[in-house]
């Protein structure tokens, strides 16, 4: 069973545009939903993450989007650069389980020059 | 600081073959986690550990088994190694009730022939 959903599945950008992933989860429990950028050849790191008490969250041009009502969020990149080629993971957990990630399937993102 | 570091990095098994990866972190995290990646499917959880000591199994434990005697060390063993355990394996540790954030390892790539 997938808890949580991940589109698309790979996207082609071209630099300076907007990448938009989107995720939707099950869990009314999850309390906690992080997305994860991962570099081929290495581990999965934070990139950012949101709690649903607010609707948005912006780090540089990293955005979250978060919809309680819909249980969907999503990841937008703006003026997406080359260097931003990765695959990018959503996830979510819930309080006192651990931290116990469920993690989407993954979106392979490539920025075009 | 070295983080989160795994060992080995690359291993061939031959079916029924035994091995064990081993985990080692120092930022003294109490939760640590395996998880395996598999294309298309994300990452999953195999087993995690809450504490020195403790163990538990996460969403696909089966064909595996962990050891936590050491707050810093976490290790997966595979007892009779299956073609379908061919994967990437990935080691993570996180804060004891943070925010959820975990850190993960540079990854194991598992084949089994």
């Amino acid at each position: 069973q997938q808890q949580v959903k991940q589109s698309p599945q790979s996207l082609i950008v071209q630099k300076g545009g907007i990448s938009i992933i989107n995720c939707a989860y099950e869990n009314t429990a999850f309390d906690y939903f992080p997305w994860y950028q991962q570099f081929p050849g290495k581990g999965p790191a934070l990139l950012i993450a949101i709690r649903p008490d607010v609707s948005e969250k912006k780090e540089g041009r990293f955005t979250i989007s978060f919809n309680k009502s819909a249980k969907q969020f999503s990841l937008h990149i703006m003026d997406s650069q080359p260097g931003d080629s990765a695959t990018y993971f959503c996830a979510a957990s819930s309080s006192g389980t651990a931290s116990k990630l469920t993690f989407g399937t993954g979106t392979r993102l490539q920025v075009t020059l | 600081n070295a983080g989160v570091t795994q060992t080995p990095k690359f291993r061939v098994l031959k079916t029924g073959q035994s091995m064990t990866l081993l985990c080692a972190q120092d930022m003294n995290h109490e939760y640590m986690y395996w998880y395996r990646q598999d294309p298309g499917m994300g990452l999953r959880l195999i087993h995690y550990s809450v504490g020195e000591g403790t163990t538990a199994k996460g969403e696909v434990p089966d064909g595996y088994n962990v050891s936590r005697l050491k707050k810093q060390n976490f290790l997966l063993g595979l007892e009779s190694a299956a073609p379908s355990q061919t994967s990437v394996y990935f080691c993570a540790s996180s804060y004891l009730r943070g925010a959820g954030e975990q850190f993960f390892g540079p990854g194991t790539r598992l084949t089994v022939l």
